[in-house]
């Protein structure tokens, strides 16, 4: 069975930083792509950014280009997302995702609960 | 506002054939495959349909989806009861080089 497990979400001020983690189980972690997607409450769905299988393509949001950065721990089947400069519209509930591609991005098959984030003063 | 619109809510009773749409652009819609994705309030989105018509295994055969051009759409047959959902549209942008979403659709059954 397929888990990721999201943390490191939390209260943080304007300008601050967090990085949020996602633990994955049940595949073959380096094998796929693995995405970021945000939601804030009441509204819909909206991608972060996406990194392939092995690291090399890595997209971004423009909202969140040059603030935000993802990155991947093959060896510990982990993916993150490092977050700066943070502001009010970041707040949101942060979801991981698996992409049923390795390279190429096919779509998210498996999510994780989610890790909230809150940017206030 | 999203690069790809879905009307903002769509109702049936139960058992009508209901249909959720998903207008993009030539970057998106019409050159990549769409998926849809369904969320029940305070869940993760779970994934419906990939390659624009193709179901994941365990999804049931009430739901179907088809692309042409420019939009997609996504079709609830026999609706019932546990089909009320938000339902989303999401396709690789070539001009973005990103997912896009749709704004979600709200399907409520009466």
């Amino acid at each position: 069975e397929v888990l990721l497990l999201e943390s490191g979400g939390g209260l943080v001020q304007p300008g601050g930083s967090l990085r949020l983690s996602c633990a994955a189980s049940g595949f073959s972690f380096g094998t796929y792509a693995m995405t970021w997607v945000r939601q804030a409450a009441g509204k819909g769905l909206e991608w972060v950014a996406n990194m392939n299988g092995s690291g090399e393509r890595i997209h971004y949001a423009d909202s969140v280009k040059g603030r935000f950065t993802i990155s991947r721990d093959n060896a510990k089947s982990t993916l993150y997302l490092q977050m700066n400069s943070l502001r009010a519209e970041d707040t949101a509930l942060y979801y991981c995702a698996k992409d049923m591609g390795g390279y190429y991005f096919y779509g998210m098959d498996a999510w994780g609960q989610g890790t909230a984030v809150t940017v206030s003063s | 506002q999203s690069v790809l619109t879905q009307p903002p809510s769509v109702s049936g009773t139960p058992g009508q054939r209901v249909t959720i749409s998903c207008s993009g652009s030539s970057s998106n819609i019409g050159t990549n495959s769409v998926t849809w994705y369904q969320q029940f309030p305070g869940t993760a989105p779970k994934l419906l349909i990939y390659s624009s018509n193709q179901r994941p295994s365990g999804v049931s055969d009430r739901f179907s989806a088809s692309r042409s051009g420019t939009s997609a759409s996504l079709a609830i047959s026999g609706l019932q009861s546990e089909n009320e959902a938000d339902y989303y549209c999401a396709v690789w942008d070539d001009s973005l080089n990103g997912w896009v979403f749709g704004g979600g659709t709200k399907v409520t059954v009466l």
